[in-house]
């Protein structure tokens, strides 16, 4: 129940495309779902995040369209850039004040020039 | 400001020894997390400090062991290293005050520890 799934393994899209990464969590118990970059050598960084109060959330060229009742979370990422070829990470977490992130398995997005 | 730093960047350690690995948070930030990242998986919580002290812990046998100094900097120590000990261990600081909003942890560069 922990546990946050997360497709595809690997994505590739050509430069302008749309990427788009889907999770999928059980427990109802999460209220942050955030969205992590990161690329090789270096620690995860947030790109953003989104609470379940609202179902969608843009900033930039970075969407989280997020359904409730389905208990899934998507990052749509418009324009794809080279730039952006990174592994991708959702989370969530409880709001116990204890901030642990359960992140899901990783997509690893490659963006072709 | 430096952001959060990790010390060393990589070290190679061999099975049944033991090993630290340091962690310096952003500043203003007074709670730690740490997490073990395997090689093309998602980090996995191991424990959290506040306040010198240990307020949550992942599903990590008690060979994991940890302390945070009165600057708010940790340390993780893992004994006895097995084989599957081998990854990128991530330090995570963030202030407490929002931390109940489940606001941004910033994450630290990691350290790669081998075990051989």
């Amino acid at each position: 129940q922990q546990q946050v799934k997360q497709s595809p393994q690997s994505l590739i899209v050509q430069k302008g495309g749309i990427s788009i990464i889907n999770c999928a969590y059980e427990n109802t118990a999460f209220d942050y779902f955030p969205w992590y970059q990161q690329f090789p050598g270096k620690g995860p960084a947030l790109l953003i995040a989104i609470r379940p109060d609202v179902s969608e959330k843009k900033e930039g060229r970075f969407t989280i369209s997020f359904n409730k009742s389905a208990k899934q979370f998507s990052l749509h990422i418009m324009d794809s850039q080279p730039g952006d070829s990174a592994t991708y990470f959702c989370a969530a977490s409880m709001d116990t004040g204890f901030q642990k992130l359960v992140f899901g398995t990783g997509t690893r997005l490659l963006v072709s020039p | 400001d430096a952001g959060v730093t990790q010390s060393p960047t990589h070290l190679i350690k061999t099975r049944g020894q033991q090993v630290t690995l340091r962690c310096s948070p952003k500043s203003g930030h007074d709670t730690v997390s740490w997490y073990q990242q395997a090689l093309g998986q998602g980090p996995q919580f191991i424990f959290q400090y506040y306040e010198e002290e240990e307020r949550q812990r992942g599903n990590f046998p008690d060979r994991f062991s940890g302390h945070q100094f009165p600057n708010y900097s940790s340390e993780l120590n893992v004994n006895a290293l097995l084989l599957g000990d081998s990854a990128l261990y991530l330090c995570a600081s963030s202030p407490i005050t929002l931390a109940a909003q489940g606001d941004e942890q910033f994450f630290g560069p990691g350290t790669r520890l081998t075990v051989l």
